[in-house]
């Protein structure tokens, strides 16, 4: 398994202005993912982060509005840009289990968000 | 990508199995079905995943039917804890790595 912390673990912000959230894994993984969750949703996906390359964006999210950055093998970030109180969620990001079983993740306990 | 459907909302009396149903019939014959739940405020776990074989772990049972287009993730002894929403996932797989895709789940409540 892997043990997974976030950073804020929630912020209050003003619309116009950017959070950045931190990522931190307890081992060296390859795969890293952003999900973000509204109110009373499920999750979606927001990107994939591997090591080393650009972060690949799922449909309807852009890199300018969510900046991804994935340093290393322990860490990533993802800065949420130019709020809005529609982006008012839960973010969390996932990891790829380091043993190499695909398809299984671990999760964050997720930053909530909270923009007026 | 195959899509899994599942009751909105299910109970369960505590001490009792509960019995949760994903429907999957577009599966293809290399998808594994995972399961993960979310308890209130916390970030989702992995419960368990199977091909077509049943399977179990400390957690809980996964029984897929013998034509894929469907399974059960079993709780034998449902405690308050349980109280959760659970995921079906059809596992989509690309190249180097997977996505975990979650639908809306089943919200299960466990009564007292």
């Amino acid at each position: 398994s892997a043990v997974i912390s976030q950073k804020p673990s929630r912020d209050i912000c003003q619309r116009g202005t950017s959070l950045t959230i931190q990522c931190q894994v307890d081992s060296q993984v390859t795969m890293m993912f952003w999900y973000r969750q509204q109110p009373g949703q499920s999750l979606t996906l927001i990107a994939t982060a591997n090591q080393g390359s650009e972060a690949t964006y799922e449909s309807g999210f852009v890199i300018d509005k969510f900046p991804i950055s994935r340093p290393n093998l322990t860490f990533s970030t993802l800065t949420v840009s130019n709020m809005s109180p529609e982006d008012s969620s839960i973010y969390l990001c996932s990891v790829e289990d380091p043993q190499g079983r695909r398809g299984t993740q671990y999760f964050g306990p997720g930053t909530r968000l909270l923009v007026l | 990508d195959a899509k899994t459907t599942q009751p909105t909302s299910m109970d369960c009396a505590e001490g009792r199995a509960a019995n949760l149903p994903c429907n999957h019939s577009t599966i293809s014959g290399n998808e594994y079905v995972y399961w993960y739940r979310q308890i209130h405020s916390q970030g989702p776990q992995y419960i368990i995943h199977g091909l077509k074989n049943n399977e179990t772990n400390e957690m809980a049972s996964l029984i897929i039917t013998e034509d894929r287009k469907s399974s059960t993730l079993i709780l034998p002894h449902a405690t308050l804890r349980d109280t959760a929403v659970y995921y079906c996932i059809v596992r989509v797989e690309y190249t180097g790595y997977d996505k975990v895709i979650f639908g809306p789940g089943t919200s299960l409540s466990v009564i007292p």
